[in-house]
């Protein structure tokens, strides 16, 4: 079964950093692009973040680029979104999806900025 | 940046009845190697966005074959064909055609 599972989320202060986790299983993860999608409180869905299967292109949304970083570890099946300088328009619950078409999705973990 | 429009945002439908919901981009979704990368979503209340159509008009595995997608260029359609109470939640178009990847507003779909 196709699955990804995200962590690392929590309360951070302004100005913080926090490291997100997608663990995925059921593929061969290092054949796939990977995206981090969010959703902040009430509102609809972002595109956050892109990385191609070999970490060659990557892309970021304007409202995260310089402060956030996305990698990825093939070798344990792992993403990465590195979030720095954090702001209260962070928060939200963020999801790893698979593919450039975003086929998979997983639960999503909740991101909290507040002082 | 490829602005998704959609309409309406809010679509109470009754029980049993059609439904459709529009989704028009700022830019032509056509990519230069031919394809249309139009996705809609569904996002139920308390769980993870799931993809149920790709490439315009292609219906993901597993999902029920009341929905249908359609549209070309910039205008493109979700489509189902007798709602059901599953079905409430927040359906979003989605462009993979042109960076960044955008999302439209959300259409909340509810039982009448």
């Amino acid at each position: 079964e196709v699955q990804l599972v995200e962590s690392g989320g929590g309360l951070v202060q302004p100005g913080g950093s926090l490291r997100l986790s997608c663990a995925a299983s059921g593929f061969t993860f290092s054949s796939y692009s990977m995206n981090w999608v969010r959703q902040a409180p009430g509102k609809g869905l972002e595109w956050v973040s892109y990385i191609s299967s070999s970490s060659g292109t990557i892309y970021y949304a304007d409202s995260v680029k310089g402060r956030f970083t996305i990698s990825r570890d093939n070798a344990k099946n792992s993403l990465y979104l590195q979030m720095n300088s954090l702001r209260a328009e962070d928060t939200a619950v963020y999801y790893c999806a698979s593919r450039l078409t975003m086929d998979v999705w997983g639960q999503g973990t909740t991101v909290t900025v507040s002082s | 940046d490829a602005v998704m429009t959609q309409s309406p945002l809010s679509l109470p439908v009754t029980l049993g009845q059609p439904a459709s919901i529009s989704c028009r981009s700022s830019q032509s979704l056509v990519y230069s190697d031919g394809n249309t990368y139009l996705n809609w979503f569904q996002k139920r209340p308390g769980q993870s966005p799931r993809r149920l159509i790709y490439k315009v008009s292609n219906r993901d595995s597993g999902v029920p074959d009341r929905f249908s997608g359609s549209g070309s260029g910039t205008d493109f359609t979700l489509k189902i064909s007798r709602v059901e109470a599953e079905d409430v939640g927040v359906y979003y178009c989605m462009q993979g055609t042109h960076w960044p990847h955008t999302f439209g507003q959300g259409t909340k779909l509810e039982i009448k």
